[in-house]
């Protein structure tokens, strides 16, 4: 089925550890976005991507890293995880005006 | 950026009564708008947009929302729920020339029997 896939649904990590959320789209779209989920905070923008090769910061980007290298694949990267990253990150997908496609999400947690 | 506020964090309502979850936004320029929801457990679906046109939009499980630019609200209405209408609630704009979504904190909607 047509849609976004986000890998992996859950983990644990240690602080400190880094590791790579996965998010793959087939729908062709050229925008891309990740963001976390925090209970009473809805959602916030951490990176974003209008297209292969362009990256941007949302609003909450630091301790992330993103690339585009092909229009399906926006991975996030957490290069050395705390506490405080702990979350439920969706990725994203659209064209502009047709509302997001969002993916199941991953259940992030780091002790 | 785009401010988005929902004005109710959480709401009970009895089944087979009405609810009404409200939504405002803070640009002047051309929007839009977006109702999603979320089942627990589950990621966001959209529910219901506004783009352009008429201002009152429909879903097909039977919820409508309103887009009334003087007030700058998005607010979202059902006549009758269901049991199955309990999941959370996202008001979220866009600016026309933007791709950049920006999203409430959520109202969470619970139905009782």
């Amino acid at each position: 089925n047509a849609g976004v896939t986000q890998t992996p649904k859950f983990q644990v990590l240690k602080t400190g550890q880094s590791m790579t959320l996965q998010c793959a789209q087939d729908m062709n779209h050229e925008y891309m976005s990740w963001y976390r989920q925090d209970p009473g905070m809805g959602l916030r923008l951490i990176h974003y991507s209008v297209g292969a090769g362009i990256t941007d910061q949302g609003e909450v980007p630091n301790g992330y890293n993103v690339s585009r290298s092909t229009t399906e694949d926006f991975p996030l990267r957490l290069l050395s995880a705390a506490p405080s990253q702990t979350s439920v990150y969706f990725c994203a997908s659209s064209f502009p005006g047709y509302g997001y496609t969002f993916g199941s999400g991953t259940r992030l947690t780091v002790v | 950026a785009q401010s988005v506020t929902q004005l109710d964090s959480q709401v009970p309502v009895f089944e087979e009564a009405p609810v009404e979850l409200r939504c405002n936004y803070s640009s002047s320029v051309s929007v839009y708008l977006f109702w999603y929801v979320q089942y627990p457990n589950q990621g966001l679906q959209l529910l219901l947009k506004y783009l352009s046109g008429s201002t009152l939009v429909e879903s097909i499980n039977g919820f409508e929302a309103e887009f009334n630019k003087s007030q700058t609200s998005f607010h979202l209405r059902k006549p009758s729920v269901h049991i199955s209408d309990t999941a959370e609630y996202f008001c979220a704009v866009s600016d026309k020339n933007d791709y950049k979504l920006s999203f409430g904190a959520g109202t969470t909607v619970t139905v009782r029997a």
